[in-house]
C-alpha cells in the first residue's frame, strides 16, 4: 500500500512569491493534515481537511490556505512568502478525524524562502 | 500553541542502554501518541495510548500514561544506533498538538 506522498521534495522561492505544496493521502483516508516544522522546533498544526471541508485551523495568518480535492488529495498555498516561512511542511492522513486515529506522515516538502 | 512538551530536549546514551523520555501536556486528552522522526523527514507513528490505559508495550517500547499528572513516558529498552532520532509526543483534542521533541543519540 502506498504511503502519503508529497511534492515537491524541495522548493526554493523568494520573498513575496507564492508557494504551492501538494499531498496525496493513503488510499481510503479522508482526513489530511498539514504541519509546519521550522528548524529545530516541534510541529505546528496548520490545517485539517476532511471530506473536502476545512475542519480546523492552527494559529497561522490567512496567507496560509489550502483545499482538499474530491479524491482527498490536498494543496497547501502560502502567499506573500516571508523568510520565516522557511520550514519543513509535513502532510499526514488518517482514516477518520483526530480523536481516535493514527496519522500517517509523508516525507515532507522543504520550503526555503530567500 | 504546543500541548505536549518533551523532556529532556536531548539525550545521548550508549548502545544497549535504556532511554526514557517524558512528555507533559496541559489539557485533558482522548489519547496520546508517540512518533519518531529521522533526520528531518516524515514522522513515523510508534504507539498510541488511550486516556483509560496506564501502560502499553510494543516490542522494545513501553509507554506509560498518568492522566492525574498529565504526563507520559516512553521507554526504549536495549537501545540501538538505529534508534537515533527525534521523538515527539502528540495529544488530541480537535487537533493534534506536538511538542518540540527529544533528540535521542545512541552511540555504537
Amino acid at each position: 500500500e502506498a504511503g502519503v506522498t508529497q511534492s515537491p521534495t524541495h522548493l526554493i522561492k523568494t520573498r513575496g512569491q507564492q508557494a504551492t505544496l501538494r499531498c496525496s493521502p493513503i488510499s481510503g483516508h479522508t482526513s489530511v493534515y498539514w504541519y509546519q516544522q521550522a528548524l529545530g522546533l516541534g510541529l505546528q498544526f496548520l490545517l485539517w481537511y476532511d471530506e473536502g471541508e476545512e475542519r480546523n485551523r492552527g494559529n497561522f495568518p490567512p496567507r496560509f490556505s489550502g483545499r482538499q480535492f474530491p479524491n482527498y488529495s490536498s494543496e497547501l498555498n502560502v502567499n506573500a512568502l516571508e523568510l520565516e516561512d522557511s520550514a519543513l511542511y509535513l502532510c499526514a492522513s488518517s482514516y477518520k478525524g483526530f480523536r481516535t486515529d493514527t496519522q500517517y506522515f509523508g516525507p515532507g516538502t522543504r520550503l526555503t524562502v530567500l | 500553541s504546543q500541548q505536549g512538551e518533551e523532556d529532556p530536549q536531548a539525550l545521548s546514551i550508549q548502545e544497549g542502554e535504556n532511554a526514557t523520555m517524558n512528555c507533559s501536556y496541559k489539557t485533558s486528552i482522548n489519547n496520546l501518541q508517540w512518533y519518531r522522526q529521522n533526520s528531518g523527514r516524515g514522522l513515523v507513528h510508534l504507539i498510541l495510548i488511550r486516556s483509560n490505559e496506564r501502560e502499553k508495550h510494543s516490542g522494545r517500547l513501553r509507554v506509560t500514561l498518568d492522566t492525574s499528572k498529565k504526563s507520559s513516558s516512553l521507554l526504549i529498552t536495549a537501545s540501538r544506533a538505529a534508534d537515533t532520532a527525534s521523538y515527539f509526543c502528540a495529544t488530541d483534542r480537535n487537533d493534534m498538538r506536538f511538542g518540540a521533541g527529544t533528540r535521542l543519540t545512541v552511540k555504537p
